[in-house]
């Protein structure tokens, strides 16, 4: 089976820190993908990357910065966290090949205090 | 961007009936893959099941059907028999050759299963 690790299912944090969350994958995935989950709005895709040192922004990157270093690994910075911020982070990945299945993560609930 | 909507933002169904969950797409591509997705509550997101846009033949996976509409972009997700565990939040995704990796998500549909 598929294994998407996100290093934290909980995070509390305050305003202004820099906060890392990572996330490795077990399968050899070439599409490595971060998103944001809100009530009522759904996931919303911040980064993905399709390559190692690969990145694309998605629809809300503002605030958010990436690194992939190597392929295994994705992770999501946030330069400056803000109380807006405060959210549900699932990461997922995928074989590159179009109409492949994404496989994700337990998910990270980050609060910002 | 691509626009996948769930109009049913909670439902619910009582134990061993049948549910059914409704996505509409907009798109104006002619192949394109379209997914289920399921949430259960404080766990890990799972797929439930997949369909190919130039395929007619319907998806299926045990319980779980889906009835795709092709020409009124319509992807809704049957649910028979339904279990307490089925309880969740149910996500429709979009994705195609030219979103790139991306996919396209709904806004989800809560469902109850009640015993």
């Amino acid at each position: 089976d598929v294994k998407v690790t996100q290093s934290s299912r909980y995070l509390v944090k305050r305003t202004g820190e820099k906060v890392f969350l990572e996330c490795v994958q077990d399968m050899d995935h070439e599409n490595m993908f971060w998103y944001r989950q809100d009530p009522g709005l759904g996931l919303r895709l911040i980064y993905f990357s399709y390559d190692v040192k690969m990145k694309e922004k998605g629809d809300i990157p503002e605030g958010y910065s990436v690194s992939r270093e190597k392929k295994e690994r994705f992770s999501l910075i946030l330069e400056s966290a803000s109380t807006n911020q405060t959210s549900m982070y699932l990461c997922a990945s995928s074989f590159l090949e179009v109409g492949q299945p994404q496989h994700f993560g337990d998910g990270t609930r980050l609060s910002i205090l | 961007a691509q626009t996948v909507t769930q109009s049913q933002p909670e439902m619910s169904v009582q134990e061993a009936e049948t549910v059914t969950l409704s996505c509409t797409y907009d798109t104006s591509e002619s192949n394109y893959y379209l997914f289920w997705y399921k949430q259960p509550p404080s766990r890990q997101m799972i797929l439930v099941i997949r369909q190919e846009a130039y395929k007619q033949q319907n998806a299926t996976e045990n319980r779980f059907s889906v009835n795709f509409q092709k020409a009124a972009k319509s992807f809704s997700l049957k649910i028979s028999d339904s279990q307490l565990g089925d309880t969740a939040m149910y996500f429709c995704a979009y994705h195609t050759t030219n979103t790139g990796n991306q996919f396209y998500f709904g806004t989800g549909t809560s469902l109850t299963v009640i015993p």
